[in-house]
């Protein structure tokens, strides 16, 4: 089990900007999650997949957003036209049906 | 609208003695709840999940209730030691197939030498 792995763990930016966040789950989790963290507060829940279908989005999912997870491994995250509001630690999970979620150290964006 | 209600303040406790954090919701019937702990700069961590019909739940040093009545849980750490220093998340989780958790703000915890 070598954990989830979240890459870049940094990324600066300038507003405007596309930016794409790669994660890779744990081998063997169908779920994948991602959440979006700002300072002083708990994470905000994305959008979700279970094998390579997207189930569920939040409202904070803007259309500026969209996720993929082909062939239900690795998943990647696209934020397009970033703004200063985007500004934040995306975290990603993976699990097991109706199983803890297991979180990545996350990639933390600064947009100039 | 549904609300999770952690302790705003941080928490400091004199390393030895019972750190206890608390997690009030409302508008929220969860089947269960979770309680994990984040360190900074790094992704949060599972530690505990209770469920609806349990009253009490131990791992170690830790130890979580549930009063689905009160609609509270309450995280314990005995002898609580300075590597325990971090933020403690709670998620209750009410199902209904949508399986995106939601937290709490969080709880600072600072344990002192």
């Amino acid at each position: 089990d070598t954990g989830v792995s979240q890459d870049p763990r940094h990324k600066i930016t300038k507003r405007g900007q596309n930016v794409t966040f790669r994660c890779d789950p744990i081998s063997e989790h169908n779920r994948l999650y991602w959440y979006r963290q700002t300072l002083g507060q708990g994470p905000e829940f994305l959008t979700y997949f279970q094998n390579e279908a997207q189930l569920e989005k939040s409202r904070l999912l803007s259309d500026r957003f969209s996720a993929e997870r082909p062939k239900g491994s690795f998943s990647t995250l696209e934020i397009q036209r970033t703004e200063q509001g985007d500004s934040a630690m995306y975290l990603c999970a993976s699990s097991l049906a109706h199983q803890p979620q297991h979180f990545g150290d996350g990639t933390r964006l600064s947009i100039l | 609208s549904q609300k999770i209600e952690q302790n705003s303040e941080a928490l400091n406790i004199q390393e030895g003695k019972t750190a206890t954090l608390t997690c009030n919701y409302t508008n929220y019937s969860p089947a269960y709840l979770q309680w994990y702990r984040q360190d900074p700069g790094r992704g949060p961590v599972f530690l505990l999940l209770i469920r609806e019909n349990e009253k009490e739940k131990r791992k170690e040093r830790l130890k979580v209730t549930f009063d689905t009545t009160l609609k509270q849980s309450l995280f314990h750490i005995t002898a609580s030691q300075p590597a325990d220093s971090a933020t403690y998340l709670c998620a209750p989780y009410s199902g209904g197939g949508a399986d995106g958790l939601t937290f709490g703000k969080g709880t600072h915890l600072i344990i002192q030498p």
